[in-house]
C-alpha cells in the first residue's frame, strides 16, 4: 500500500490554469476507475471535489476537473481563484476494500 | 444536514489504547459503509479502516492491522476505533467519513472534523 505520487507543490496565477497529477501503478489507478480528489484548507476536514475519476459532487465548482491514463490521473483547476490555495490529495480504490490516498499537493495562488 | 462528530482523542502512552467515537447523524447511518482516515501533523492522509453498513466485514491498512478494531453501534448512529498497542506513529487527527454520498460509492462522501490522538510518554 505504497502512497500515490504526487508533486509536493503547484503554483499558477489567479486565471490561470494547473493541473495536479497522481500516479500509482496497475494495482490501483491504472485497475480501477475510481479515483478521487480532495481539497483540504489549513486546519479543515478534507472536502471531496471529484469521484470516480471525473465526475463531481452537488455543488463542487465546475472549475474542477479529472482524467485518466494509465496509471496516473490529473486534477485540472480552470480560472484559479484565491480561495482554490488548499492542499490536494487523490485517492484510489486499491481492491478488497482497501484505499490508497496520495502523498498530496499544496497549491498556491500566486 | 449531515454530521459527523469525532471524540475520544488525547495524550496516550505508547503501549496504551484509546477508543475514538464518531457520532452520526442527518443521514441514513445503517446504510453506509464507514471509514477512518488519519493525518499525521504536517503529513498526508492515510486511509485506515472501513466497516460495513451492517458490520459484517472490516478492512484495514497494512500499518494498523492487528492492533485496530473498527466497529459500529446501529441502534445509536455510532462508529468506533479501538486502538491497541499505540506506537508514537499513531500520532495523528483521527477522521471518520462515509463510503460515498447517496448512492454513489468507492470514496469518502461526508467527514468529521477529526480528533487528535498524541502518543507520548
Amino acid at each position: 500500500q505504497s502512497a500515490l505520487t504526487q508533486p509536493a507543490s503547484v503554483s499558477g496565477s489567479p486565471g490561470q490554469s494547473i493541473t495536479i497529477s497522481c500516479t500509482g501503478s496497475s494495482g490501483d489507478v491504472g485497475t480501477y476507475n475510481l479515483v478521487s480528489w480532495y481539497l483540504q484548507h489549513p486546519g479543515k476536514a478534507p472536502k471531496v471535489i471529484i469521484f470516480e475519476v471525473n465526475n463531481r459532487p452537488s455543488g463542487v465548482s465546475d472549475r474542477f476537473s479529472g482524467s485518466k491514463s494509465g496509471n496516473t490521473a490529473s486534477l485540472t483547476i480552470s480560472g484559479l481563484q484565491a480561495e482554490d490555495e488548499a492542499d490536494y490529495y487523490c485517492c484510489s480504490y486499491a481492491g478488497s476494500s482497501t484505499y490508497v490516498f496520495g502523498s498530496g499537493t499544496k497549491v498556491t495562488v500566486l | 444536514q449531515v454530521q459527523l462528530v469525532e471524540s475520544g482523542g488525547g495524550v496516550v502512552q505508547p503501549g496504551r489504547s484509546v477508543r475514538l467515537s464518531c457520532a452520526a447523524s442527518g443521514f441514513a447511518f445503517n446504510t453506509y459503509s464507514m471509514h477512518w482516515v488519519r493525518q499525521a501533523p504536517g503529513r498526508g492522509l492515510e486511509w485506515v479502516a472501513i466497516i460495513s453498513h451492517d458490520g459484517s466485514f472490516q478492512f484495514y491498512a497494512d500499518s494498523v492491522k492487528g492492533r485496530i478494531s473498527v466497529s459500529r453501534d446501529r441502534s445509536n448512529n455510532t462508529l468506533y476505533l479501538q486502538m491497541n498497542s499505540l506506537r508514537v506513529e499513531d500520532t495523528a487527527i483521527y477522521y471518520c467519513a462515509t463510503e460515498g454520498q447517496l448512492h454513489t460509492r468507492y470514496f469518502f462522501g461526508f467527514w468529521g472534523q477529526g480528533t487528535l490522538v498524541t502518543v507520548s510518554s
